[in-house]
């Protein structure tokens, strides 16, 4: 398996420009995860999806975020409209189920800077 | 909500032992990770603890005390490829079986 794939690996945009992350999971995991990390607060739960359906965004920031998911193969993460302190690295991660002993697998990350 | 305290960076030499502790606070806990992540890259899973007691997986350990909200990572025969991050991370089953992570500790390895 490929594992996780995110697209773009970097992102550089200017203020006010509307950008949209993507991933693949690993076919088979019915758990998919966005997080954020930044050096101040660390790795950070934005939103995650069980059998493609949203189960908790509690973690989103604001309205300017929006994440969806079509189907079992992949998730788009919206923000409209960026600003910079949303640069970041951007991942995303599955998993088997809710309860897995080996965690989460992660992507690679999409590393976006908003100027 | 959860408290995941961990120290921010460690230094240690190579070929020599090092223990990144790592404190929790948690209502429903599920199980600890522990994962290292490389400068740009992604983290990658090392190691899973549900009841206390020490993991043992080469050159790498990992302890639990559930009544305490205490974990440590221990890697032994530190080699320089192992100078990283080491994130702590906790599933809370009061809060879906999201985990949440730490801070990290950046761990460097001197010649």
């Amino acid at each position: 398996d490929a594992g996780v794939i995110q697209s773009p690996r970097h992102e550089v945009t200017e203020m006010g420009q509307e950008v949209t992350l993507r991933c693949k999971p690993i076919s088979g995991h019915d758990y998919l995860f966005w997080y954020r990390q930044t050096m101040m607060r660390g790795l950070e739960l934005l939103i995650y999806f069980n059998n493609n359906v949203p189960i908790d965004d509690s973690g989103m920031p604001e309205d300017r975020f929006s994440a969806k998911m079509p189907n079992a193969s992949f998730s788009t993460l919206k923000i409209q409209p960026s600003e910079p302190r949303d640069s970041a690295v951007y991942f995303c991660a599955s998993s088997t189920d809710g309860a897995s002993k080996y965690g989460y697998t992660f992507g690679s990350g999409t590393r976006l800077t908003v100027v | 909500g959860q408290n995941i305290d961990q120290p921010t960076e460690m230094t240690a030499t190579e070929g020599a032992i090092v223990q990144i502790n790592c404190t929790y606070q948690t209502s429903g806990f599920n199980g600890l990770f522990w994962y290292q992540q490389h400068a740009g890259e992604a983290p990658t899973f090392l190691s899973y603890n549900v009841l206390d007691g020490l993991e043992e997986k080469g050159r790498f350990s990992s302890f639990l005390s559930r009544s305490k909200g205490y974990s440590y990572l221990l890697l032994k025969e530190l080699q320089m490829k192992d100078s990283a991050s080491y994130l702590c991370a906790v599933r809370d089953y009061a809060a879906g079986n999201k985990l949440t992570f730490g801070g990290g500790t950046r761990v460097l390895v001197k010649p």
